[in-house]
């Protein structure tokens, strides 16, 4: 069966500091995709990034940064120099790479608050 | 260019009652994916179009159906409304190709659907 897990439900910080949303999955399956969400106020889940089961390679965009670790199944999520923009419900979430469908997986979120 | 449209935004129904929720994809998506997500809840996978048929079901009863129209906009259906049943529900498009599913879907801002 495929899980994700966010053990972090609500993380605060002081505008300007780093964070670092945490996230474990479950799958047996050998190729996959993992994604993580942003789902601010308003509702709308927004896409922040995909990344494949054959590239570890971290990623940076801007003031944020993925960490993939196939070893200890995790996809952690940075942020840098928080904004109180940043304010909203993180998911991260897990998909089969080949399946005629795409279902979407989702851990229950983590909530983040950057506090001016 | 069009995003993801739902209507409608709100909606409060009674037990017993029975209700519809449209969706509009993406511009050139042809594939429409519906989510439940319950308060303080990550979304969990209903089911989803393509061609017209349901081609992936999530752990939902038949209370639940849908409809994808020519034109690849879908309705959700759902009879006998239970207090349980409210929810925000969001709705994803993407893009096959070659009968393969693309994995990047695109969320709607959702319906909140209140069952009292």
């Amino acid at each position: 069966a495929q899980k994700v897990t966010q053990a972090q439900t609500e993380i605060s910080v002081v505008e300007k500091e780093d964070v670092t949303l945490d996230c474990v999955y479950e799958t047996r399956d050998t190729t996959y995709y993992l994604f993580w969400y942003k789902q601010p106020p308003s509702g709308e889940l927004v896409f922040l990034i995909r990344r494949n089961s054959f590239d570890e390679q971290n990623e940076i965009s801007g003031r944020y940064s993925w960490n993939f670790q196939k070893s200890t199944s995790s996809f952690n999520f940075t942020i840098t120099a928080s904004q109180v923009v940043d304010s909203a419900v993180y998911f991260c979430a897990l998909s089969d790479l080949y399946s005629s469908a795409s279902k979407i997986i989702f851990g229950s979120g983590t909530r983040l608050s950057i506090r001016p | 260019d069009a995003g993801v449209t739902q209507s409608p935004t709100h909606l409060i129904k009674t037990r017993g009652q029975q209700v519809t929720l449209r969706c509009s994809p993406k511009s050139g998506h042809d594939t429409v994916s519906w989510y439940q997500q319950a308060l303080g809840q990550g979304p969990q996978f209903i089911f989803q179009y393509y061609e017209e048929e349901e081609r992936q079901r999530g752990n939902f009863p038949d209370r639940f159906s849908g409809h994808q129209f020519p034109n690849y906009s879908s309705e959700l259906n759902v009879n006998a409304l239970l207090l349980g049943d409210s929810a925000l529900y969001l709705c994803a498009s993407s893009l096959r190709t070659s009968g393969r599913a693309v994995h990047e879907q695109y969320f709607g801002p959702g319906t909140r659907l209140t069952v009292t």
